[in-house]
């Protein structure tokens, strides 16, 4: 198994906080990405990154800002959590050129 | 945009029944195409792949061609077992920058056998 983990796993917060979800990985991986997935809607991309500090948006960006100051980590910050953002986060990452992304376990996000 | 579109779930079979999961996709250019399973409280895993049109993807029994004249790309497995209850995601990969790949997903088809 591919090395990423998610921390935290579950989180329980209140509309208005801040949020921020970290993603890591231990395989020196060049590409990460970060998805949300909701019923109905399959997985559906926040934001990814191709190198150091070298970020772009996806399909689903708004409310959202990410971070990646080293290779191993990619951040995910929800500025002030909305129960819309209620939703499981999964981290992704590939290496260069390879189409295969290897997930995360997973974090449950609960706005309240 | 791009889009795939999976059949409607849930499918519940019968053990050693015969399985097929459709999908289609809308797409400009020519995407890779996948299909990622996932099983209860777990992250996603790639399950098979195709690259180019008429490519044949397959892995533990699982097959899919790429159909460009279609655009499709249908699982199919002969023979389901109890293990292989889990959901099913059909996915497109569409370029980002600098060589990244954006996948984007379908709904996510779950699956059921029962013994």
């Amino acid at each position: 198994d591919a090395g990423i983990t998610q921390s935290p796993r579950h989180k329980v917060t209140e509309t208005g906080t801040p949020v921020t979800l970290r993603c890591h990985q231990t395989e020196n991986h060049r590409y990460m990405y970060w998805y949300r997935q909701d019923p109905g809607h399959g997985l559906r991309l926040i934001h990814y990154s191709y190198g150091v500090k070298d970020t772009d948006k996806g399909e689903v960006s708004d409310g959202y800002s990410v971070s990646r100051s080293k290779t191993e980590d990619f951040l995910l910050t929800l500025e002030s959590a909305t129960s819309s953002q209620t939703s499981v986060y999964f981290c992704a990452i590939s290496e260069s050129y390879s189409y295969e992304q290897y997930f995360g376990p997973g974090t449950r996000l609960t706005v309240t | 945009g791009n889009s795939v579109t999976q059949m409607e779930g849930p499918v519940t079979l019968s053990e050693e029944a015969f399985l097929t999961i459709n999908c289609t996709y809308t797409a400009t250019g020519y995407p890779s195409l996948f299909w990622y399973v996932q099983y209860p409280g777990e992250g996603l895993q790639l399950l098979l792949k195709a690259t180019k049109a008429d490519d044949k993807g397959s892995n533990k029994g699982f097959e899919a061609t790429y159909r460009k004249e279609t655009t499709s790309f249908h699982l199919e497995k002969g023979s389901v077992q109890v293990s292989d209850s889990a959901v099913y995601f059909c996915a497109l990969s569409q370029g980002g920058i600098q060589g990244a790949q954006k996948l984007v997903f379908g709904q996510g088809t779950r699956l059921t056998i029962n013994p």
